[in-house]
Formats: C-alpha cells, structure tokens, sequence
C-alpha cells in the first residue's frame, strides 16, 4: 500500500545547522503531511502540502513537494536542541489515508 | 480550540485480559482515525470513520480488536484478548470533512503494555 519512506533514518546536528530529511513514495498522492513526535508524546502536526502545490513555509520550516520525482522534502532551518525528535511524513491518495512511514530521527546537540 | 482526547494515557494488563480505549475528537470533525505504532515504527492504520461508518478497517486485527462511533462523535477501540505483541502506543486522530485534503490532529495516545 502507499506509504512515505523518509530518508535518513536519523540525523545527528549541531544547534544552529540546518536539518533537511526526506520522503519518497511511489504513486500518486492527494497530499503530504509532515509530523514531528517528541519521545512518548503524540504527533504533532506540522505541514500539509498539497499535490499541486511545491512549497509551504511556516516558521523555521519550509516543505517541498516534487510530484515528477514523488519525493518531499523538509528543512529545519537554525535548528534548536528543542527540535529533537522523530519526523514522519504521512502520504494521503485517492482514500484520504494519511500512510506512515518509519520516520527520521533527529538529534539536535546544544 | 480543543483538540484530541484521549483516554487512558497509559495502560498495562495481563495477556488474555481485555482493555478499551475512549477517544474525543475535534468538536465537527466527521473523520476519525485509529492507529497502532509499536516502538521504533510509524504509526499504522487500524480503522477509519466518517461520521459513524467505517470507511476501512482493512488493517484491523477483527478477531480480537473492535471499534465504534455510535454517535458519530467519541469513539472507543477495543482489544479482546491482548497478546503480547498488541503493546503499541494506540493513537486517534481527527480531521474535517472540508475539502477532503485537510489535516488530521492527533492525540497524545495511549500507551500499552501487555505483560
């Protein structure tokens, strides 16, 4: 079934760098939603980008989305040690579905 | 606004016992949505609603898991009986009818332990 599959499995950073994780999937999707989950808390949302858009901005984060390569990318800019966690991508087809994958994990080191 | 309620926050039973999960969504949210994520996964699908009715529950292990919206409102998600391999983090999520292509707002979820 259609799912994202970020890459890379985890990134180790200083405070101050950039993060940037990727998403890839295989057919074609309605929407992309990136989610950020801090140890044994819920998933918070953080980004929804539509298939006909390329590129949302909120904050420090910028989303991008290439239909053509089905591939999404998400970039932490400055990063902060409060931006430790785990990063999912979550792809939605024709259901609606928001579908999971393993996701990235970040350690950000003060 | 409020958003996704859940209860209980943790929960630690003997396999073969029962368990059941409540959960709230954003007040004039028609779709809900039931996940399992065991540690070190992202979370899976196990059921989802749109207002009362299932829309699929493909994925939902229905010799031992239920669930139910009666109202089109709260639902709860039922495990009988627990395994081993059912401890997860149980979480819900909710979002709008509007347009079809909107978020969805998750829970804090429910932590399962099965000793």
């Amino acid at each position: 079934s259609q799912q994202g599959e970020e890459d890379p499995q985890a990134l180790s950073i200083q405070e101050g760098e950039n993060a940037t994780m990727n998403c890839s999937y295989k057919t074609s999707i309605n929407n992309l939603q990136w989610y950020r989950q801090n140890s044994g808390r819920g998933l918070v949302h953080l980004i929804l980008i539509r298939s006909n858009e390329r590129e949302k901005h909120s904050g420090r984060l910028r989303v991008t989305l290439d239909t053509s390569k089905k591939s999404s990318s998400l970039l932490i800019t400055a990063s902060r040690a409060a931006d430790t966690a785990s990063y999912f991508c979550a792809v939605s087809g024709g259901s609606y579905i928001p579908t999971f994958g393993r996701g990235t994990s970040l350690i950000v080191h003060p | 606004e409020a958003g996704v309620a859940q209860s209980p926050r943790y929960k630690i039973i003997e396999k073969r016992q029962s368990v059941a999960f409540w959960c709230n969504p954003i007040s004039g949210h028609a779709t809900l949505y039931w996940y399992q994520q065991i540690l070190g996964q992202g979370p899976k699908l196990l059921i989802q609603f749109q207002n009362n009715g299932v829309v699929d529950d493909s994925q939902l292990p229905k010799d031992r898991f239920s669930a139910e919206r009666l109202k089109g409102v709260d639902s709860t998600l039922k495990i009988q009986p627990a395994k081993l391999e059912d401890s997860a983090v149980y979480l819900c999520a909710s979002s709008s009818l509007k347009g079809m292509n909107t978020e969805a707002f998750f829970g804090q979820g429910t932590r399962l332990t099965v000793v």
